[in-house]
């Protein structure tokens, strides 16, 4: 099945410092990625779509100019938390549709750790 | 809209049943279920397209109704493997919305 990577698997960092995320599609090309966040014993949220070759796709009241997104290639999306806060320590995960037949299918990341001190 | 999920959580011993319910006040494109354990990557489960359909693997099955706007997922005889939180997620591109997950249910399956 397609294998979707992230990396770090976690992060700690100090307020006011940026952070970058690396999601990779490992045996498939992804010209769509979706971020998302979660905070503890919560759903995942959205944040953006991540297209390969145009902009990113935010969702209301995500702030583009603090979550920075780069979908340079067809097998990597980056997502940089600008000047991170400590209400910015969540749990990050990106997703990638599936191929074809099954393009209905979001296959997730492993989730990056992102803890603000 | 986030779509609406019942119960919250759920306690089982192995081998008992369980029934989780999603539903939208609104018609659905289709209902994703997924399965997320503590720390890790919600795992694709099964897709819901069509009214009335119903499908399962094993033995974890879900159901849409014909309205499109009520789904359940139905775990049968669980296994301790079972346990996790259990989210719907819902999309509606005639009204414009993406993908969106439910709130979850936390499912524990005790020995």
């Amino acid at each position: 099945g397609a294998v979707v990577s992230q990396h770090p698997s976690w992060v700690i960092c100090k307020s006011g410092t940026s952070v970058k995320i690396e999601c990779r599609s490992l045996d498939f090309q992804a010209t769509t990625m979706f971020w998302y966040r979660q905070f503890p014993k919560q759903s995942l949220m959205l944040m953006a779509t991540s297209n390969e070759g145009s902009k990113a796709t935010y969702e209301q009241g995500v702030e583009k100019d603090k979550f920075l997104i780069n979908h340079a290639s067809l097998t990597l999306s980056t997502l940089t938390v600008t000047s991170a806060h400590p209400e910015d320590s969540s749990f990050y995960i990106c997703s990638a549709p599936g191929l074809a037949p099954a393009s209905y299918e979001q296959y997730f990341g492993p989730g990056t750790r992102l803890t603000v001190t | 809209q986030q779509p609406v999920q019942s119960p919250q959580a759920v306690i089982l011993r192995e081998g008992e049943d369980a029934v989780i319910n999603c539903s939208s006040s609104k018609a659905l494109y289709s209902v994703h279920w997924y399965r997320q354990k503590h720390g890790e990557a919600p795992v694709f489960l099964m897709i819901l397209l069509k009214g009335g359909e119903q499908k399962g693997h094993d033995k974890i099955s879900a159901s849409f109704n014909e309205k499109k706007q009520q789904s359940s997922l139905y775990l049968t005889a669980s296994q301790l493997s079972y346990s996790g939180t259990y989210f719907c997620g819902t999309e509606n591109p005639n009204y414009g919305q993406n993908f969106v997950f439910g709130p979850g249910t936390r499912l524990s399956v005790l020995p």
